[in-house]
């Protein structure tokens, strides 16, 4: 089975811009999960999508959203970005809704200027 | 604020030796406890998971160990190699798919 993959997986942005980041989930697992890593921060939650609905939000502004399509890929959404946004942010898909196993892709490093 | 402390930041251990890395965590709705092993320029990976109903799991080298009552838990690897220099994070999770990571824990075994 293919992993978990991540589009694009280096990113250059300039504050103010707005950027989207593609994660498509392991085959038949319908959970997907976004996370923020940063060395100050370390791995933050962003939020979680099951079935197209966004189930739980981590403590993040509005700026940051995110969506899942019918087929379980899904995106996030950051506007108006700052220089503390600079992070790789991190997908993970789940097979179910509730404490299964989250297998993580390779991440989309993002880098604000 | 949920928070799950892991300890030590760094840790050498030589081959052939154990890891030992802890973790506590305060909210006692966690009820997943799962451990990832991450490589530079890679996403973190799943190495092994517990539930708080059994005190122990292993696999392979890895071994998690639980204690329910002082909510700490920590994972043991077993005749480390270099192969196993990585960072570690431990993490809880309750209500989904939402985990809560500790801080890491960078290991290093010197052959």
């Amino acid at each position: 089975k293919a992993g978990v993959t991540q589009t694009p997986r280096y990113l250059i942005k300039t504050r103010g811009q707005q950027v989207t980041l593609s994660c498509s989930p392991i085959s038949g697992h319908r959970s997907v999960s976004w996370y923020q890593q940063t060395p100050g921060q370390g791995l933050q939650f962003l939020f979680e999508y099951f079935s197209e609905t966004q189930r739980n939000k981590g403590n993040f502004p509005g700026r940051f959203s995110g969506r899942q399509f019918s087929n379980s890929r899904s995106e996030m959404n950051v506007s108006t970005l700052e220089l503390g946004d600079s992070a790789l942010y991190l997908c993970a898909s789940s097979l179910g809704a509730a404490g299964y196993e989250q297998y993580f892709g390779p991440g989309t490093r993002l880098t604000v200027t | 604020q949920q928070q799950v402390k892991q300890s030590p930041q760094s840790l050498i251990v030589q081959k052939g030796g154990i890891s030992i890395i802890n973790c506590a965590y305060e909210n006692t709705a966690f009820d997943y406890f799962p451990w990832y092993q991450q490589f530079p320029g890679k996403g973190p990976a799943l190495l092994i998971a517990i539930r708080p109903d059994v005190s122990e799991k292993k696999e392979g080298r890895f071994t998690i160990s639980f204690n329910k009552s002082a909510k700490q838990f920590s994972l043991h690897i077993m005749d480390s190699q270099p192969g196993d220099s990585a960072t570690y994070f431990c993490a809880a999770g309750y209500a989904g798919n939402m985990l809560t990571f500790g801080g890491g824990t960078r290991l290093m075994v010197k052959p």
